[in-house]
C-alpha cells in the first residue's frame, strides 16, 4: 500500500522568504506524485505532477517541486512567496494517472507580513 | 478545460433527512469519479471510487447504505447521505477522470454539509 506523510503541519514565513514544504512517501512500486493546494472553503488546485522525466518539477504560482527516489521524497519549494500563497497544502500520491490519490494530512502555510 | 462543476456548494439540512450532492463533469467524459470527506482542518479521505454505469467500489470502513453513489452517465455522479446526522456533516468533495487531450484529473469545489 501507498502512504504519503508530510513532515510539517504548519509552515510560518515572512513574505518574500523561501519556503520548502516536505513530502515523503511509502510504496513498493513507481508512483505518480502530486501537489495541490486548497483555499479555505474550496476545493483542490493542481500545483505540479511529476509523472515521469525530469525530477523537477515547475507548477503554477512559482512553485517547484523535487523528485528524489532514493529519498523517496517529493519537496515542494518556492524562492519568495506572498501572502496570497496562505493556505493549505496536500501532497498526494497514486499509481495511475486518473486514478485514487492518496492524500498526506496537509501543510498549512502562513504567510505574514 | 476540464472543469468539474459541484453543487450544491453549501447545504444545511435536519437531523434524519436525506441529502444529495451532485459532481458533473462539464467539457469531458467522466470515465471515474471519486469521492473525498474532509474534516475540518484534516486531510481528504477516500470515501468512493464509481465508474459509469456500475455500482461504486467503497474504502473500507465507509456505509454504502449510508452514503449512496450513483454515476448514472459519463458526466454525473451523485452522493447521497441518507439519514444525515451531526456527525456526517463534512466537507465532501469529488474528482473526475476522463481524456481531453491528454488525461486529466479534476476537483471539483467541494459540498459542505451542515446536519443539525
Amino acid at each position: 500500500a501507498q502512504s504519503v506523510t508530510q513532515l510539517d503541519s504548519q509552515v510560518p514565513v515572512f513574505e518574500e522568504a523561501p519556503v520548502e514544504l516536505r513530502c515523503n512517501y511509502s510504496s513498493s512500486v513507481s508512483v505518480y506524485l502530486f501537489w495541490y493546494v486548497q483555499y479555505p472553503n474550496q476545493g483542490l488546485q493542481l500545483l505540479l505532477k511529476y509523472l515521469s522525466g525530469s525530477t523537477l518539477v515547475k507548477g503554477i504560482n512559482g512553485f517547484e517541486a523535487e523528485f528524489n527516489k532514493s529519498q523517496t521524497s517529493f519537496h515542494l519549494r518556492k524562492p519568495s512567496v506572498h501572502i496570497s500563497d496562505t493556505a493549505e497544502y496536500f501532497c498526494a500520491v497514486t499509481l495511475n494517472q486518473g486514478g485514487k490519490l492518496i492524500f498526506g494530512q496537509g501543510t498549512e502555510l502562513s504567510v505574514k507580513p | 478545460g476540464a472543469v468539474v462543476s459541484q453543487h450544491p456548494s453549501r447545504v444545511i439540512c435536519k437531523s434524519g433527512t436525506s441529502v444529495k450532492i451532485e459532481c458533473r463533469s462539464l467539457d469531458f467524459q467522466a470515465t471515474t469519479m471519486f469521492w473525498y470527506r474532509q474534516f475540518p482542518k484534516q486531510s481528504l479521505m477516500l470515501m468512493a471510487t464509481s465508474n459509469e454505469g456500475s455500482k461504486a467500489t467503497y474504502e473500507q470502513g465507509v456505509e454504502k447504505d449510508k452514503f449512496l453513489i450513483n454515476h448514472a452517465s459519463l458526466t454525473l455522479s451523485t452522493l447521497t447521505v441518507t439519514s444525515a446526522h451531526p456527525e456526517d456533516s463534512s466537507f465532501y468533495i469529488c474528482s473526475a477522470t476522463g481524456f481531453l487531450g491528454a488525461n486529466v484529473l479534476t476537483f471539483g469545489a467541494g459540498s459542505r454539509l451542515t446536519v443539525l
